[in-house]
């Protein structure tokens, strides 16, 4: 069974308001989470990586204050896209990293499409 | 050129053909990772690799870390396993905030 869970799977929301994305490992505690975003036929894209406690650390070209990141704790990070544009519909994938195991497993991806 | 390249980026087979998809990197790596993606989207880590060869049921995946190439394998093909195949890499001590990189994918079609 999923061992990270992301809700919700997909959502449709107005031009000009928020969304939140959850990501959940389910029975690990996930130090490191990673946030994706993919576009159709196109390869996954790094959007920001989630360490627990602290800041995210975005990739070059991400808007910070419009992808907020918050990894309040060991198993639970959260993407609010904020001020939603039609150009920010796509697929939003976390993944989490197990270091007990020294891997990494992926959500279930959450289909947005802004309106 | 990017550090991960798979080939072929798009292939079609005939049911229970066997199939490889081929996965060359440039960086040194602790580990890969083969991943199978769906139309819906979801992702499935097939295999994590870091030497030798990983067998789960029809599916094979070998690397050869001093080539830094890695192949996928799906023996007796079907058309359950059509899909997008992405190889992806972890960097050498992959520590805290080290980010995967990925390949471009291989879209799988596998006609019945």
């Amino acid at each position: 069974g999923a061992v990270v869970s992301q809700h919700p799977s997909w959502v449709i929301c107005k031009s000009g308001t928020s969304v939140k994305i959850e990501c959940r490992s389910l029975d690990f505690q996930a130090t490191t989470m990673f946030w994706y975003r993919q576009f159709p036929k196109q390869s996954l894209m790094l959007m920001a990586t989630s360490n627990e406690g602290s800041k995210a650390t975005y990739e070059q070209g991400v808007e910070k204050d419009k992808f907020l990141i918050n990894h309040a704790s060991l198993t639970l990070s959260t993407l609010t896209v904020t001020s939603a544009h039609p150009e920010d519909s796509s697929f939003y994938i976390c993944s989490a990293r197990d270091r007990g195991r020294n891997t990494i497993y992926f959500g279930e991806g959450s289909w947005l499409t802004v309106v | 050129k990017n550090e991960v390249e798979q080939s072929p980026q798009n292939l079609t087979a005939q049911e229970g053909e066997f199939i490889t998809i081929n996965c060359s990197y440039s960086v040194g790596i602790s580990a890969l990772h083969w991943l199978q993606q769906h139309p819906g989207g979801g992702i499935v880590s097939l295999f994590m690799l870091s030497s030798g060869k990983k067998k789960h049921g029809r599916l094979i995946a070998t690397i050869n870390i001093q080539e830094k190439h890695s192949s996928l394998h799906i023996t007796a093909s079907h058309p359950r396993d059509s899909a997008v195949y992405i190889c992806a890499v972890l960097p050498q001590a992959w520590t805290s905030g080290s980010r995967l990189t990925f390949g471009e994918g291989t879209q799988l079609t596998v006609n019945p």
